[in-house]
């Protein structure tokens, strides 16, 4: 069964640009979640969607940030315009069920310059 | 606001070692805590999950216990190998928090030397 699947795997764009990055969960994980880690700091939760629906978005830093999940499959996050303080990586995860275990992908490694 | 916290940030021991990890976190109202394993430049690995309703868990030489009345968690590795040497993260979910979130320590290195 494949993984978490997270494309690009590392993105360098300057800043203003746009940033789209894409994420395909477990087949049959109907929960997705975003989660991205700046330096130095711990991982933080951007947000989470039941199927295609955004159920917690308490996280997302701003309204430059901007995720879909168009039909419940596979997520995207764009950035638009990036900023110096949006590099970091960004993890995607996906579960079975609300309370059930969170499996994350290899994450991409966003440097905004 | 709920934290968790790794204490070491980092840990070197020699192979054959059995070891503890410790995690704490500020809130008893605990739904379950999830640990990691993160590798250089990779993702993280789920390693164990424990629910509240659980003491612990154990899968191989891995262990992890959970005490909500203290609020620790602690993952106890067994006779440590070279290859086990990696970040390990401990992230809880919590019941009365507004969110679906995991809140995550900023984990512990460990390294295991032969």
């Amino acid at each position: 069964e494949a993984g978490v699947t997270q494309f690009p795997s590392h993105s360098v764009i300057e800043k203003g640009q746009t940033v789209t990055l894409r994420c395909d969960p477990i087949s049959g994980h109907d929960n997705l979640y975003w989660y991205r880690r700046v330096m130095g700091k711990e991982i933080k939760f951007l947000l989470h969607f039941v199927k295609e629906s955004k159920q917690d978005e308490s996280g997302m830093p701003n309204n430059r940030f901007l995720a879909e999940r168009t039909g419940g499959t596979y997520s995207t996050l764009k950035v638009q315009p990036a900023e110096l303080e949006d590099s970091g990586v960004y993890f995607c995860a996906s579960s079975l069920t609300y309370s059930s275990e969170q499996y994350f992908g290899p994450g991409t490694r966003l440097t905004v310059t | 606001k709920q934290e968790v916290t790794q204490i070491p940030a980092a840990l070197s021991v020699p192979e054959g070692e059995n070891l503890v990890l410790n995690c704490s976190f500020t809130d008893s109202a605990i739904y379950n805590l999830q640990w990691f394993r993160q590798d250089p430049g990779k993702g993280l690995t789920s390693l164990l999950l424990i629910q509240s309703s659980q003491r612990e868990q154990t899968s191989g030489r891995l262990n992890a216990s959970l005490d909500k009345s203290s609020g620790r968690s602690t993952l106890y590795i067994a006779a440590s190998q070279p290859g086990d040497s990696a970040t390990y993260l401990c992230a809880g979910r919590f019941e009365d928090q507004a969110g679906t979130a995991l809140i995550f320590g900023k984990g512990t290195t460990l390294s295991v030397s032969s």
